[in-house]
Protein backbone atom coordinates (compact mmCIF):
# COMPACT_ATOMS: atom_id res chain seq x y z
CA UNK A 1 0.00 0.00 0.00
CA UNK A 2 1.07 3.30 -0.69
CA UNK A 3 1.95 5.32 2.35
CA UNK A 4 4.47 7.93 4.45
CA UNK A 5 6.60 5.69 7.08
CA UNK A 6 8.53 7.65 9.73
CA UNK A 7 10.96 5.15 10.98
CA UNK A 8 11.26 5.95 14.77
CA UNK A 9 8.34 6.50 16.84
CA UNK A 10 10.06 8.23 19.57
CA UNK A 11 13.50 9.73 20.21
CA UNK A 12 15.10 11.45 23.19
CA UNK A 13 18.04 13.45 23.11
CA UNK A 14 20.12 15.37 25.24
CA UNK A 15 20.16 19.58 24.58
CA UNK A 16 23.06 20.40 21.64
CA UNK A 17 22.80 16.56 20.29
CA UNK A 18 22.33 16.47 16.66
CA UNK A 19 18.60 15.26 15.18
CA UNK A 20 18.10 13.60 11.81
CA UNK A 21 14.28 11.87 11.82
CA UNK A 22 13.18 9.67 9.14
CA UNK A 23 10.92 9.62 6.47
CA UNK A 24 10.12 7.44 2.99
CA UNK A 25 7.26 7.47 0.95
CA UNK A 26 6.03 4.91 -1.75
CA UNK A 27 4.55 7.13 -4.53
CA UNK A 28 6.03 7.35 -7.65
CA UNK A 29 4.91 10.23 -9.15
CA UNK A 30 5.63 14.11 -8.36
CA UNK A 31 5.23 14.98 -4.95
CA UNK A 32 5.47 18.06 -2.70
CA UNK A 33 6.92 17.20 0.89
CA UNK A 34 6.08 18.62 4.09
CA UNK A 35 7.31 18.61 7.72
CA UNK A 36 5.04 19.57 10.49
CA UNK A 37 5.48 20.05 14.05
CA UNK A 38 3.25 20.18 17.09
CA UNK A 39 4.10 21.54 20.45
CA UNK A 40 2.88 20.20 23.84
CA UNK A 41 -0.65 21.74 24.05
CA UNK A 42 -0.19 23.57 20.48
CA UNK A 43 -1.53 22.95 16.85
CA UNK A 44 0.27 21.69 14.07
CA UNK A 45 2.16 24.39 12.26
CA UNK A 46 4.30 23.92 9.15
CA UNK A 47 8.18 23.77 9.65
CA UNK A 48 9.19 23.92 6.01
CA UNK A 49 8.44 22.41 2.73
CA UNK A 50 9.72 21.12 -0.82
CA UNK A 51 8.13 21.42 -3.97
CA UNK A 52 10.96 21.74 -6.51
CA UNK A 53 14.14 23.52 -6.74
CA UNK A 54 17.08 22.76 -4.22
CA UNK A 55 16.73 19.22 -2.42
CA UNK A 56 17.90 20.94 0.48
CA UNK A 57 15.26 23.44 1.72
CA UNK A 58 15.38 25.19 5.26
CA UNK A 59 12.52 26.01 7.43
CA UNK A 60 12.01 27.75 11.20
CA UNK A 61 13.77 26.97 13.84
CA UNK A 62 17.09 25.94 12.22
CA UNK A 63 15.73 22.99 10.63
CA UNK A 64 16.19 21.79 7.27
CA UNK A 65 14.91 18.68 5.16
CA UNK A 66 16.54 16.98 2.50
CA UNK A 67 14.91 15.64 -0.36
CA UNK A 68 16.83 12.27 -2.13
CA UNK A 69 14.35 11.74 -4.85
CA UNK A 70 16.06 8.30 -5.56
CA UNK A 71 15.69 6.77 -2.21
CA UNK A 72 12.13 8.20 -2.01
CA UNK A 73 12.98 10.18 1.54
CA UNK A 74 12.88 13.38 3.01
CA UNK A 75 14.88 13.24 6.54
CA UNK A 76 14.37 16.18 8.94
CA UNK A 77 17.98 17.38 10.38
CA UNK A 78 19.43 19.75 13.03
CA UNK A 79 22.58 20.21 14.06
CA UNK A 80 22.23 21.40 17.72
CA UNK A 81 18.37 20.42 19.37
CA UNK A 82 17.19 22.32 22.41
CA UNK A 83 15.06 21.72 25.38
CA UNK A 84 11.99 23.82 23.05
CA UNK A 85 12.53 21.78 20.26
CA UNK A 86 10.16 19.14 22.33
CA UNK A 87 7.41 18.36 20.14
CA UNK A 88 6.29 15.66 17.91
CA UNK A 89 7.33 15.92 14.15
CA UNK A 90 4.72 14.56 11.13
CA UNK A 91 6.31 14.00 7.68
CA UNK A 92 3.52 14.33 5.29
CA UNK A 93 3.74 13.88 1.29
CA UNK A 94 0.95 15.26 -1.30
CA UNK A 95 0.43 13.31 -4.81
CA UNK A 96 0.23 15.19 -7.95
CA UNK A 97 -1.99 12.32 -9.13
CA UNK A 98 -4.29 9.54 -7.92
CA UNK A 99 -6.78 11.54 -5.82
CA UNK A 100 -4.44 14.66 -4.59
CA UNK A 101 -4.21 13.75 -1.14
CA UNK A 102 -2.06 14.85 1.17
CA UNK A 103 -1.20 11.76 3.96
CA UNK A 104 0.74 11.95 6.80
CA UNK A 105 3.67 9.88 8.89
CA UNK A 106 2.39 8.39 12.06
CA UNK A 107 4.43 11.13 13.86
CA UNK A 108 7.80 11.14 16.02
CA UNK A 109 7.83 12.12 19.47
CA UNK A 110 10.86 13.85 20.28
CA UNK A 111 11.89 14.44 23.70
CA UNK A 112 14.90 17.06 24.02
CA UNK A 113 16.50 16.39 28.05
CA UNK A 114 17.85 19.83 29.40
CA UNK B 1 -1.59 34.98 9.39
CA UNK B 2 -4.40 32.10 9.00
CA UNK B 3 -6.83 31.44 11.94
CA UNK B 4 -8.54 27.78 11.71
CA UNK B 5 -11.24 27.74 14.64
CA UNK B 6 -12.43 25.25 16.36
CA UNK B 7 -15.56 25.37 18.27
CA UNK B 8 -14.75 23.19 21.19
CA UNK B 9 -11.13 22.24 23.00
CA UNK B 10 -12.82 19.47 24.71
CA UNK B 11 -15.93 17.66 24.10
CA UNK B 12 -18.03 14.38 26.19
CA UNK B 13 -21.08 13.11 24.54
CA UNK B 14 -22.81 9.94 24.91
CA UNK B 15 -22.92 6.75 23.31
CA UNK B 16 -25.54 7.07 19.95
CA UNK B 17 -26.13 11.30 20.40
CA UNK B 18 -25.63 13.01 16.42
CA UNK B 19 -22.41 15.53 17.90
CA UNK B 20 -21.30 18.57 15.30
CA UNK B 21 -18.06 19.79 15.29
CA UNK B 22 -17.65 22.93 13.97
CA UNK B 23 -14.50 24.92 11.99
CA UNK B 24 -14.12 27.99 10.95
CA UNK B 25 -11.06 29.58 8.69
CA UNK B 26 -10.79 33.10 7.66
CA UNK B 27 -8.56 33.26 4.75
CA UNK B 28 -10.83 32.86 2.18
CA UNK B 29 -9.39 29.25 1.22
CA UNK B 30 -11.22 26.73 -0.91
CA UNK B 31 -9.95 23.77 0.63
CA UNK B 32 -11.18 22.42 4.46
CA UNK B 33 -9.66 19.13 6.17
CA UNK B 34 -11.39 16.56 8.67
CA UNK B 35 -8.75 14.36 10.62
CA UNK B 36 -8.56 12.18 13.79
CA UNK B 37 -5.37 11.54 15.14
CA UNK B 38 -4.42 8.98 17.34
CA UNK B 39 -1.49 8.17 18.87
CA UNK B 40 1.33 5.71 16.77
CA UNK B 41 -1.43 6.39 13.76
CA UNK B 42 -0.76 9.87 13.04
CA UNK B 43 -3.48 11.86 11.30
CA UNK B 44 -6.22 9.90 9.02
CA UNK B 45 -8.44 12.05 6.19
CA UNK B 46 -11.91 11.49 7.65
CA UNK B 47 -13.77 14.42 4.66
CA UNK B 48 -12.49 16.88 2.98
CA UNK B 49 -14.23 19.79 0.52
CA UNK B 50 -12.68 21.89 -1.98
CA UNK B 51 -15.63 24.25 -2.74
CA UNK B 52 -18.56 25.15 -1.33
CA UNK B 53 -21.55 22.45 -1.09
CA UNK B 54 -18.62 20.06 -2.67
CA UNK B 55 -16.52 16.92 -0.28
CA UNK B 56 -14.71 14.09 -0.91
CA UNK B 57 -14.55 11.22 1.08
CA UNK B 58 -10.76 10.43 2.70
CA UNK B 59 -9.79 7.20 4.18
CA UNK B 60 -11.82 6.93 6.75
CA UNK B 61 -15.56 8.31 5.95
CA UNK B 62 -17.61 5.89 7.71
CA UNK B 63 -19.82 6.99 10.81
CA UNK B 64 -19.07 10.64 9.68
CA UNK B 65 -20.88 13.34 7.59
CA UNK B 66 -19.78 16.68 6.18
CA UNK B 67 -21.24 19.84 5.68
CA UNK B 68 -20.17 22.67 3.74
CA UNK B 69 -22.45 25.49 3.20
CA UNK B 70 -20.26 28.49 3.41
CA UNK B 71 -17.13 29.11 1.93
CA UNK B 72 -15.53 29.57 5.68
CA UNK B 73 -17.33 26.75 7.45
CA UNK B 74 -16.72 23.10 7.11
CA UNK B 75 -19.02 21.18 9.34
CA UNK B 76 -17.82 17.77 10.73
CA UNK B 77 -20.73 15.47 12.16
CA UNK B 78 -21.07 12.13 13.90
CA UNK B 79 -24.31 10.70 13.05
CA UNK B 80 -24.47 8.24 15.82
CA UNK B 81 -21.60 8.53 18.09
CA UNK B 82 -19.78 5.41 18.85
CA UNK B 83 -17.02 4.72 21.72
CA UNK B 84 -14.81 4.02 19.20
CA UNK B 85 -14.54 7.76 17.53
CA UNK B 86 -13.48 8.58 20.76
CA UNK B 87 -10.28 10.89 19.39
CA UNK B 88 -8.39 14.19 18.60
CA UNK B 89 -10.30 15.43 16.12
CA UNK B 90 -8.32 18.32 13.80
CA UNK B 91 -9.55 20.47 11.21
CA UNK B 92 -7.66 22.35 8.66
CA UNK B 93 -7.79 24.67 5.57
CA UNK B 94 -5.43 25.39 2.64
CA UNK B 95 -5.14 27.27 -0.52
CA UNK B 96 -4.71 25.33 -4.09
CA UNK B 97 -4.17 21.81 -3.70
CA UNK B 98 -0.80 20.73 -2.70
CA UNK B 99 -0.10 23.91 -0.81
CA UNK B 100 0.57 24.19 3.12
CA UNK B 101 -2.33 23.18 5.76
CA UNK B 102 -3.39 25.26 8.13
CA UNK B 103 -4.84 23.78 11.28
CA UNK B 104 -6.97 24.50 14.48
CA UNK B 105 -6.31 23.53 17.80
CA UNK B 106 -8.37 20.51 17.59
CA UNK B 107 -10.66 19.11 19.82
CA UNK B 108 -10.78 16.20 22.12
CA UNK B 109 -13.91 14.16 22.16
CA UNK B 110 -15.17 11.54 24.15
CA UNK B 111 -17.31 9.21 23.60
CA UNK B 112 -19.28 7.85 26.81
Amino acid sequence: AQSVSQHNHHVILSEAASLELGCNYSYGGTVNLFWYVQYPGQHLQLLLKYFSGDPLVKGIKGFEAEFIKSKFSFNLRKPSVQWSDTAEYFCAVFRHTGGFKTIFGAGTRLFVKA
Amino acid sequence: DVKVTQSSRYLVKRTGEKVFLECVQDMDHENMFWYRQDPGLGLRLIYFSYDVKMKEKGDIPEGYSVSREKKERFSLILESASTNQTSMYLCASSGPQGQPQHFGDGTRLSIL
